[in-house]
C-alpha cells in the first residue's frame, strides 16, 4: 500500500511565522502536490512538483513556496504565516502523469 | 465556469438505498476521472479511477462516464452508514477537484 506521511495532524502558529509543512512517500513515486482544503471551495492546487527540484505553480501559489530536495518528500512553506491560510493542508503523490493520486491525511493549520 | 462541477449535497439516504453521485466537466480533453472518499478529519481516499465513456465496477461501486453529455457518476449499491462521507470527483491530472458531496446514509 502507498504510504503518504504528513509530519504534523494539528499545528497552531502566529501569523508572520515561518511555518514548514513536511510531506514523505514511500512509493519511489515520481509526482507530487500540495493542495489546500476549505468548506464551499474544496481542493485547490497550491504547487506541483514531476521530479527532484522541479517545482510548478498551481491555482494559488501567493504567499507559499515549496522544497523537493529528495524524491521522496516534498515540503510546503509558508513564508509569512496570515490568518487567511488557516486551513486543511494535504499532500498527494502519484507514480506518474497517468497515474491516480494518494493522499496524506492532512495537516490541520490554524494561524493566529 | 468551473471545470468540473459537483453538488455538494448534503445527500441524505437510508440504509439499502442506492445512491448516485454526479459530477459534470467542461474540457473535453479529460480521458481518466477519479473518484475519493472523505471521512471527516481525514484524507482523501481513492475509490477508483475509470477511463472516459462506459463502466466500471468494484464491489458495490460502478462509476459510469458519459464523454458526449461530460457526465460522471458513481453508483452506490446497498448503502451503508460507513459509506458516509464526502465524496470528490477528479480528472486524473489532479489539477481540478469537484467540490465533493456530502453523503449520509441513515441506518
Amino acid at each position: 500500500d502507498v504510504k503518504v506521511t504528513q509530519s504534523s495532524r494539528y499545528l497552531v502558529k502566529r501569523t508572520g511565522e515561518k511555518v514548514f509543512l513536511e510531506c514523505v512517500q514511500d512509493m519511489d513515486h515520481e509526482n507530487m502536490f500540495w493542495y489546500r482544503q476549505d468548506p464551499g471551495l474544496g481542493l485547490r492546487l497550491i504547487y506541483f512538483s514531476y521530479d527532484v527540484k522541479m517545482k510548478e505553480k498551481g491555482d494559488i501559489p501567493e504567499g507559499y513556496s515549496v522544497s523537493r530536495e529528495k524524491k521522496e518528500r516534498f515540503s510546503l512553506i509558508l513564508e509569512s504565516a496570515s490568518t487567511n491560510q488557516t486551513s486543511m493542508y494535504l499532500c498527494a503523490s502519484r507514480r506518474s502523469n497517468n497515474s491516480p493520486l494518494h493522499f496524506g491525511n492532512g495537516t490541520r493549520l490554524t494561524v493566529t | 465556469q468551473k471545470e468540473v462541477e459537483q453538488d455538494p449535497g448534503p445527500l441524505s439516504v437510508p440504509e439499502g438505498a442506492i445512491v448516485s453521485l454526479n459530477c459534470t466537466y467542461s474540457n473535453s480533453a479529460f480521458q481518466y476521472f477519479m473518484w475519493y472518499r472523505q471521512y471527516s478529519r481525514k484524507g482523501p481516499e481513492l475509490l477508483m479511477y475509470t477511463y472516459s465513456s462506459g463502466n466500471k465496477e468494484d464491489g458495490r461501486f460502478t462509476a459510469q462516464v458519459d464523454k458526449s453529455s461530460k457526465y460522471i457518476s458513481l453508483f452506490i449499491r446497498d448503502s451503508q452508514p460507513s459509506d458516509s462521507a464526502t465524496y470528490l470527483c477528479a480528472p486524473l491530472d489532479g489539477m481540478r477537484f469537484g467540490a465533493g458531496t456530502r453523503l449520509t446514509v441513515k441506518p
